[in-house]
């Protein structure tokens, strides 16, 4: 079983949907988690960042933590075309414990017009 | 342009022959971590350094692999006598410190095995 799982889609949605991409994880260590969007043939870019437990919200995206459920996920709100991408999720435990992110596999978004 | 800079982008080797991807991390950042994608798989842990030392290198393989980050100059991911199943996309990322900080990545060095 892998640490960190996360459906790899296609996601297909209309312009201006709501999105909600999602991870599943195993290792209750894991502290800090992070959602990167990634172009193709571009590195991952960070979108949200976030500590334990709880909702942080920046522009059209909402980042969810539940720990107890060992679930996060991505909300994009009013979706446009320009967010078909990859969404990777990361995640680590707090620092001494390893700097190292395991990812999921990544959700592959595409937003039609 | 204050990012995570990898040169080259793309890099094409023959079996056998070596590979010497480069990372020069964000302005203010001392510390440089190296991943590997694979096609249709998520990015795996290699190596974690800070200036001249190497913190954690639990993800890179025994033989073949290593990385430096010198006091002065970009981190160097080294690949010995590369096969054809290291051909994938390596990310370099970096931070500040070790406490709170995410990492910011490069955009990436595709390298392809002839």
């Amino acid at each position: 079983q892998k640490e960190v799982e996360q459906d790899p889609g296609p996601l297909s949605v209309p312009e201006g949907a709501i999105v909600s991409l999602n991870c599943t994880y195993s290792n209750s260590a894991f502290q800090y988690f992070m959602w990167y969007r990634q172009y193709s043939r571009k590195g991952p870019e960070l979108l949200m960042y976030t500590y334990s437990s709880g909702n942080k919200e920046d522009g059209r995206f909402t980042a969810q933590v539940d720990k107890s459920s060992k679930y996060i996920s991505l909300f994009i709100r009013d979706s446009q075309p320009s967010d078909s991408a990859t969404y990777l999720c990361a995640m680590r435990g707090l620092t001494g414990g390893g700097n190292k992110l395991t990812f999921g596999t990544g959700t592959q978004l595409k937003v039609e017009l | 342009n204050a990012g995570v800079m990898q040169n080259p982008r793309h890099l094409v080797r023959r079996r056998g022959q070596e590979a010497r991807l480069r990372c020069s991390p964000m302005k203010g950042h001392s510390h440089v971590y190296w991943y590997r994608q694979l096609p249709e798989e998520g990015l795996k842990f290699m190596v974690y350094l800070q200036k001249e030392n190497i913190i954690d290198e639990s993800g890179m393989p025994k033989e073949r692999f290593s990385a430096e980050f010198p006091k002065e100059g970009p981190s160097i991911l080294r690949i010995q006598q590369v096969v054809r199943g290291d051909s994938a996309a390596y990310f370099c990322a970096s931070s500040p410190d070790t406490s709170n900080q995410p990492q910011h990545f490069g955009d990436g060095t595709r390298l392809s095995i002839l």
